[in-house]
């Protein structure tokens, strides 16, 4: 089946330093790939995507890129604010029923 | 994107009562709603999809006669939680898939039950 693995955290971090998530993944066929972010008490929200190979998405700073030749989709901001102290979330859909696969999120604490 | 609203966003009840968590969808009309849980400091399980006039599709393990699904409209997905314990202390999150937006999920701000 599908799965998600991304790195463990806490990740602590200065402001303006910069951030690497990693996020790997296994899926049959030809997934597309999202990254979350979930501030303290609220829901998800989409923070980007790419639905194909070697696509990029970007927001607000972050990026991902799509790369099926290592089943990865890390990601990478160059200069982080203490607001991007969140939890961050890999996932993958692909399965029948559009279902996401999350990863086990990881936690980010940008310190000023 | 796709703007998906929950109420309550916060509850708390005493065992053995039912609760009853709304999540619409206010932009557009979803056929197809899904329902997550979340424990504390943990990853998203998916609890069940949630089809407009059809019966719920439940993940494995979830009780079906604990976690009653409605989806009667196409604004508006329920989940009522039945004679609830405290282990079914939890974060819901509901979920809608954006209009011709293939597989992407938008996410409600979820609701925090907590059973006494």
């Amino acid at each position: 089946g599908n799965s998600v693995t991304q790195m463990e955290g806490p990740v602590t971090l200065s402001e303006e330093a910069f951030l690497t998530i990693n996020c790997t993944y296994t899926a049959t066929g030809y997934p597309s790939l999202f990254w979350y972010v979930q501030y303290p008490g609220e829901g998800l929200q989409l923070l980007l995507k790419a639905t194909k190979a070697d696509d990029k998405g970007s927001n607000k700073g972050f990026e991902a890129t799509y790369r099926k030749e290592t089943t990865s989709f890390h990601l990478e901001k160059g200069s982080v604010q203490v607001s991007d102290s969140a939890v961050y979330f890999c996932a993958l859909s692909g399965a029948a029923g559009n279902k996401l696969t999350f990863g086990g999120g990881t936690r980010v604490l940008v310190k000023p | 994107g796709a703007v998906v609203s929950q109420h309550p966003s916060r509850v708390i009840c005493k065992s053995g009562t039912s609760v009853k968590i709304e999540c619409r969808s206010l932009d557009f009309q979803a056929t197809t709603m899904f329902w997550y849980r979340q424990f504390p400091k943990k990853s998203l399980m998916l609890m069940a999809t949630s089809n407009e006039g059809s019966k719920a599709t439940y993940e494995q393990g979830v009780e079906k006669d604990k976690f009653l699904i409605n989806h009667a409209s196409l604004t508006l997905s329920t989940l009522t939680v039945t004679s609830a314990h405290p282990e079914d202390s939890s974060f819901y999150i509901c979920s809608n898939m954006g209009a011709g937006e293939g597989d992407t999920q938008y996410f409600g701000p979820g609701t925090r039950l907590t059973v006494l």
